[in-house]
């Protein structure tokens, strides 16, 4: 069965880094893109970016656009979400999606667990 | 910037119809997608494209769509139909996610 299982809690201080994986199973992980959505505590969902695990290519956020980097990791099926120059409201759970390019209009057909990502001093 | 935008909160008794809405310009090109988020857990897809449910969503799920407004129903809502919902669809930058409708189910 599909699964994405990502990586465990980070709490970071301001200004620092924090890289969260995304180990995909159960699939032709080439075959699909992923796509990263995050939720700031009690707030809605917000999408970051995309990329094809088929070829690297990436699509970010116009607000994240230079402190967000995605990446994958073929040989081992997993994706990487890099956020740089953390700040207090980049507090939030990170999910990574598996995007459905199959199925009409291309929907987010499978979740990870999400991690949460704090950020404090 | 484009954005979608849902009602905060929409409560419907055990067993009746309720419609969440999703209002956008960029539903004039795409289809939402909606998906259900429990507290403390990921979101799951229940509606695609113009009407497709993934496997293991009950009938009672059903999405429909016009001109900017795309459409949630559940026909016959029952108690653990109690969640969030979020409309989601492409824009001509990416994707974007509507801010959630909180329904509660009486």
């Amino acid at each position: 069965q599909v699964q994405l299982v990502q990586s465990g809690a980070e709490v970071k201080k301001p200004g620092a880094s924090v890289k969260v994986s995304c180990k995909a199973s159960g699939y032709t992980f080439t075959s699909y893109g992923i796509s990263w959505v995050r939720q700031a505590p009690g707030q809605g969902l917000e999408w970051m970016g995309w990329i094809s695990a088929y070829n690297g290519n990436t699509n970010y956020a116009q607000k994240l656009q230079g402190r967000v980097t995605m990446t994958t990791d073929t040989s081992t099926s997993t994706a990487y979400m890099e956020l740089r120059s953390l700040r207090s409201d980049d507090t939030a759970v990170y999910y990574c999606a598996r995007e459905n390019s199959l199925l009409e209009q291309q929907p987010f057909d499978y979740w990870g667990q999400g991690t949460l990502v704090t950020v404090s001093s | 910037s484009s954005e979608l935008t849902q009602d905060p909160a929409v409560s419907v008794a055990l067993g009746q119809t309720v419609r969440i809405t999703c209002q956008g310009d960029s539903l004039r090109s795409y289809y939402a997608s909606w998906y259900q988020q429990k507290p403390g857990q990921a979101p799951v897809l229940v509606i695609y494209g113009k009407n497709n449910r993934p496997s293991g969503i009950p009938d009672r799920f059903s999405g429909s769509s016009s001109g900017n407004t795309a459409s949630l129903t559940i026909t016959g809502a029952q108690a653990e139909d109690e969640a969030d919902y979020y409309c989601n669809s492409r824009d001509s930058s990416g994707n974007l996610f509507g801010g959630g409708t909180k329904l509660t189910v009486l």
